[in-house]
């Protein structure tokens, strides 16, 4: 059974960083496309990035561009989100999800991110 | 590039069909002939679950209930036959952008 389990949200400043981890187990990691959607509180869905099976190929959404990185381990079966430069509004739940038929086919349970000061 | 859902509320009685309409500012057929329109569900408390792909193929475990339809601009989500586990909000996402619509909220009258 297909288990992706993220970790690593919690409450940063403004301005601050944080690195959030999503553990894949249940099908060979390193086949998928891994991508990143969050979700702010009581509002709709929003791509983060996503990126391809041997991590050379990658893409942001509009909001975060330039202050995301995402990256994978394929040895350790994860994906990761580097988050730099926080801004209040990236405040969300972080839902990493398996890429298939471009659109995300298994989905975690998410990590809240809550950037305030 | 834009996804328009509607309605945004939908209230529905138990046993009666449901239809949420997706719509694109611009043609979703991608260059190798696919459409790439899928239909997330989301029940409250719960992460998305993808029920639809390509437009119409459901998701191993989707109840036949459910069905996806469209083409071009146009798309429909139908329920046949509403449950109380139906309830939810559901998102219509073009993949290749993956670019998601507003959400309609689906809640039992």
């Amino acid at each position: 059974e297909v288990d992706l389990v993220e970790s690593g949200g919690g409450l940063v400043q403004p301005g601050g960083s944080i690195i959030l981890s999503c553990a894949a187990s249940g099908f060979t990691f390193r086949d998928y496309w891994m991508s990143w959607v969050r979700q702010s509180p009581g509002k709709g869905l929003e791509y983060v990035a996503n990126m391809n099976q041997d991590g050379r190929e990658k893409y942001y959404g509009h909001s975060v561009g330039g202050r995301f990185t995402i990256s994978r381990d394929n040895d350790r079966n994860s994906l990761y989100l580097q988050m730099n430069s926080l801004r209040v509004e990236d405040t969300a739940r972080y839902y990493c999800a398996r890429g298939d038929n471009f659109s995300g086919d298994s989905w975690g349970q998410g990590t809240l991110v809550t950037v305030s000061s | 590039f834009l996804l328009t859902q509607s309605p945004l509320s939908l209230p529905v009685t138990l046993g009666q069909p449901a239809s949420i309409s997706c719509r694109s500012n611009e043609s979703l057929v991608n260059n190798d002939g696919k459409t790439y329109l899928n239909w997330l569900q989301q029940r409250p408390g719960q992460s998305p679950r993808r029920l639809i792909y390509q437009v119409s193929y459901r998701d191993s475990g989707v109840p036949d209930r459910f069905s996806g339809s469209g083409s071009g601009t146009d798309f429909t989500l139908k329920i046949s036959r509403v449950e109380a586990e139906d309830v939810g909000v559901y998102f219509c996402m073009q993949g290749t952008r993956w670019a998601f619509g507003q959400g309609t909220n689906v809640e039992i009258k």
